[in-house]
């Protein structure tokens, strides 16, 4: 059992769509991150959570600690947004999701 | 400044040889984490330090790896002696002792084993 889902797996949008991630976790966590992997292999961190929503551009990311839950959403999707998403989670140790990979295509 | 530097970018070497992978830190960054990403078992954490402490070796696989941070500057992993199961990418990151609003983790290019 993994202790970090992501879903989809897999997503392909167009170009200008909405898009959501989500990651579900079943441990206790001080924070969550999101981590974008471009196919280059480059690993970029967007955000880092412990509470609440966070924005940095067109990127939103929230978390709900109840309900062991966090979303990250892209709006106005390019196709310089296609890349893997991780999402990783941090208790006592690194919880990492398997990644979703997004391909958003013109 | 230039980021998180990690040295080799890519390492083939043969198995039962030592393998030292390097990494230089963000200057002034506080922690610094040893990840390594397999197709398999994906993004995996191996070890971190704050201010050269080594915090969390939980993620290392067994004795043939071994991680320092003599200083603030410069961090190894070591594998010694390698086997073909080790072929992956391996990350370095670092990050600040205190958050800032969007990306904690700041991470190298990778280094990228094949152990033949």
């Amino acid at each position: 059992k993994n202790e970090v889902e992501q879903s989809p797996q897999n997503l392909t949008a167009q170009e200008g769509e909405f898009i959501t991630i989500n990651c579900s976790y079943s441990v206790g966590i001080s924070a969550l991150h999101w981590l974008q992997q471009h196919p280059g292999g480059g690993i970029v961190s967007l955000f880092m959570l412990s509470s609440g929503k966070k924005k940095h551009g067109r990127l939103i990311a929230t978390i709900n600690i109840q309900e062991k839950h966090s979303s990250l959403h892209i709006t106005a999707s390019h196709p310089r947004d296609s890349a893997v998403y991780i999402c990783a989670a941090y208790g006592n140790q690194f919880y990492f999701g398997t990644g979703t990979s997004l391909t958003v295509i013109p | 400044d230039a980021g998180v530097i990690q040295s080799p970018r890519h390492e083939v070497t043969e198995m039962g040889q030592e393998v030292t992978l390097r990494c230089k830190p963000i200057s002034g960054h506080d922690y610094l984490f040893w990840y390594r990403q397999t197709m398999m078992r994906g993004l995996e954490l191996l070890i971190y330090f704050n201010n050269n402490v080594p915090i969390d070796d939980s993620g290392m696989p067994e004795d043939r790896f071994s991680a320092k941070m003599p200083n603030a500057s410069f961090s190894t992993l070591k594998i010694q002696p390698s086997e073909p199961r080790d072929s992956a990418v391996y990350f370095c990151a670092s990050r600040p002792a205190y958050s800032t609003n969007t990306g904690e983790l700041f991470f190298g290019e990778g280094s990228r084993l094949t152990v033949l």
